[in-house]
């Protein structure tokens, strides 16, 4: 079975200070890793995926992630925070060996940047 | 880009009632849509899979009964509530991709908040 954790409900950054919302999975093939953003009352918003190939991939708005195989772990970074990027974050998986197409989300994880 | 519309965005019924909310692929077909639940300040979950032509495949513990859900086109799935009640008061999303494939992103629309009184 596929999972993925995010261990932080919530993280707090200062506008213009790089951050990080952290994630890890756990599949029994290679995975398919992708971050979403859902605003308020609002559906989620694909932001990023990593296939195969650079283990850093970037997405929209300034966000990338970075790939660890050995760690299993596909955290999503920005440099620099914008007030704009409040909201709240999930990470999938899908494991490529799985016959369905079939997403299992993360928790999810608010990020609340202050000015 | 693909876009996935959802209607409607709020709703309000009385206990008793049907409600239906659509979900629509507007410049791609979508042969698999997905229907999530979203409770507050928790994570998705899936409810059921829904397959253009053919019955939608549930997830364990959710009523197929009461969440009636139809796929009849590639462009088209609808999730209907039946008999709702007030703790089926809860934030459905659904979402649907471009191509079965492993690596595509799922497009999700931007849900539908139901309050059930």
């Amino acid at each position: 079975a596929q999972s993925v954790a995010q261990p932080e409900d919530q993280v707090n950054v200062a506008e213009g200070n790089p951050l990080t919302v952290k994630c890890t999975y756990s599949v029994s093939g290679n995975p398919y890793l992708f971050w979403y953003v859902q605003y308020p009352n609002r559906g989620l918003q694909f932001l990023l995926k990593y296939i195969t190939g650079d283990n850093l991939v970037k997405g929209s708005y300034g966000f990338e992630a970075e790939f660890n195989k050995s760690q299993t772990s596909f955290h999503l970074k920005k440099p620099s925070a914008l007030v704009s990027d409040s909201a709240l974050y999930f990470c999938a998986v899908r494991d490529n060996d799985n016959a369905g197409n079939m997403l299992t989300f993360g928790g999810g994880t608010r990020l609340m940047v202050k000015p | 880009g693909a876009v996935v519309s959802q209607h409607p965005s709020r709703v309000i019924c009385k206990s008793g009632t049907s409600v239906k909310i659509e979900c629509r692929s507007l410049d791609f077909q979508a042969t698999t849509m997905f229907w999530y639940r979203q409770f507050p300040k928790k994570s998705l979950m899936l409810m059921a899979t829904s397959n253009e032509g053919s019955k939608a495949t549930y997830e364990q513990g959710v009523e197929k009964d009461k969440f009636l859900i139809n796929h009849a086109s590639l462009t088209l799935s609808t999730l209907t509530v039946t008999s709702a009640h007030p703790e089926d008061s809860s934030f459905y999303i659904c979402s649907a991709s471009e191509v079965v494939a492993y690596n595509s992103p799922l497009h999700f629309g931007n849900g539908t908040r139901l309050t059930v009184t």
